[in-house]
């Protein structure tokens, strides 16, 4: 089944643990973007990377790392997290721009 | 810069009701346009996109047209269902945009028997 993965689903963490939250498509798509929901603020992304090796920030890129050295892989790292960035989180990939993005089920992170 | 307006909601029907769920833009060239579907606890799906002028795109009894000249791409659906409760949101994409897809602060409807 073509799909998008992330894990964990959900993850409470302290100020300051560093995470990583995976990331991974089984589509052969070159495309793959981070986004964060906030209830008011809508969807906005973080970042995203248009091929291997190939990544820039979106717009909310602060507190956020993330690296592309698979096709497949696009896992979004936390170095310090911090309460600000308690969020639900979603991956997509895409085989190009206007294709439309496919999403995966999302990661609920509480930082406390 | 590139930006979606779609109504407030939410948006509460009974079932076999019509819907219409109202989408603006703002973009420089010619965006390619989409409406998600997000059901309680879910990620977002694809419902359906657009790419050009008059394009008219369809998916599950939902419908929406590429309008230039009024730069919008409005839902319909001729007979909601309970089943289709849910967050939708209206997006695009264009050449200032890059690869985002820039979203509409999503429209909740609800739909009863």
């Amino acid at each position: 089944e073509a799909q998008v993965t992330q894990n964990p689903r959900y993850l409470i963490t302290v100020t300051g643990k560093k995470l990583t939250v995976t990331c991974s498509q089984n589509m052969n798509h070159e495309y793959m973007s981070w986004y964060r929901q906030d209830p008011g603020l809508g969807l906005r992304q973080i970042y995203y990377s248009m091929n291997v090796e190939v990544t820039d920030k979106g717009d909310v890129p602060e507190g956020y790392k993330v690296s592309r050295k698979e096709k497949r892989n696009f896992p979004l790292i936390l170095e310090s997290p911090s309460p600000n960035q308690t969020s639900l989180y979603f991956c997509a990939s895409s085989l190009r721009d206007n294709y439309g993005y496919t999403f995966g089920s999302g990661t609920r992170l509480t930082v406390v | 810069g590139d930006s979606v307006t779609q109504m407030e909601g939410p948006v509460t029907l009974s079932e076999e009701a019509f819907l219409t769920i109202n989408c603006t833009y703002t973009a420089t060239g010619y965006p390619s346009l989409f409406w998600y579907v997000q059901y309680p606890g879910e990620g977002l799906q694809l419902l359906l996109k657009a790419t050009k002028a008059d394009d008219k795109g369809s998916n599950k009894g939902f419908e929406a047209t590429y309008r230039k000249e009024t730069t919008s791409f409005h839902l319909e659906k001729g007979s909601v269902q309970v089943s289709d409760s849910a967050v939708y949101f209206c997006a695009l994409t264009s050449n200032q945009a890059g690869t985002a897809l820039i979203f509409g602060k999503g429209t909740t409807l609800s739909v009863s028997s």
